[in-house]
């Protein structure tokens, strides 16, 4: 049973353009979504997180957009750089991140072409 | 300040033997969180331990898995008479508290079981 699905197992996109990466969820206790990015041979690092009492986060290149009632969210990467080839996770918790552990989608793996 | 330490990085072991896998958390993080990740597959909860104790360990095989974070040194998790399908990368995440902190991941431990 998926509770977080990440339906694309990769995505292709030019340097300097959008990237946009997809996440639902099944479970509604879920009240704390991040994305973390892993490099091949290296552990997932944190990326962006959001509350469920937002919809929308920002951080430099990076926005993360939730939609509760599709439950939904999004990561926005603009513009895109070389260095964001990686895969994606996309990852839920029920008590606000940390706690209970997380559950993780299957990822999603970037890349950027020149 | 050192990230969150896993040790080994990789790791062999015949079937029916032992593994023991540890990770020394961040410092100042009392909360210890254990994932494992199979080929093409998303990061599964394990275990979430804070010093002495075990929170939850909803994501652990019943059998042959055990999860300590004593008092003193590192977190281990420890397989019993490993089998092939134990073979993944598992990893650890530190965190300073429960509720909305992020989680800090080590690189990683890959298991490989001939």
């Amino acid at each position: 049973d998926q509770q977080v699905k990440q339906n694309s197992p990769s995505l292709s996109v030019q340097e300097g353009r959008i990237s946009i990466l997809n996440c639902d969820y099944t479970n509604s206790m879920f009240d704390y979504f991040l994305w973390y990015k892993k490099y091949p041979a290296e552990g997932p690092t944190f990326l962006i997180s959001i509350s469920s009492i937002k919809d929308k986060n920002e951080d430099g290149r990076f926005t993360v957009f939730l939609n509760k009632s599709a439950k939904h969210l999004s990561l926005h990467i603009v513009p895109s750089q070389p260095g964001d080839s990686a895969v994606y996770f996309c990852a839920a918790s029920r008590a606000g991140g940390g706690a209970d552990g997380l559950t993780f989608g299957k990822g999603t793996h970037l890349i950027i072409q020149p | 300040n050192a990230g969150v330490m896993q040790n080994p990085r990789h790791l062999v072991r015949r079937r029916g033997q032992e593994a023991r896998l540890r990770c020394s958390p961040m410092k100042g993080h009392s909360h210890v969180y254990w994932y494992r990740q199979l080929p093409e597959e998303g990061l599964k909860f394990m275990v979430y331990l804070q010093k002495e104790n075990i929170i939850d360990e909803s994501g652990m095989p019943k059998e042959r898995f055990s999860a300590e974070f004593p008092k003193e040194g590192p977190s281990i998790l420890r397989i019993q008479q490993v089998v092939r399908g134990d073979s993944a990368a598992y990893f650890c995440a530190s965190s300073q508290a429960g509720g909305s902190t992020e989680a800090f991941f080590g690189q990683g431990t890959r298991l490989t079981v001939v």
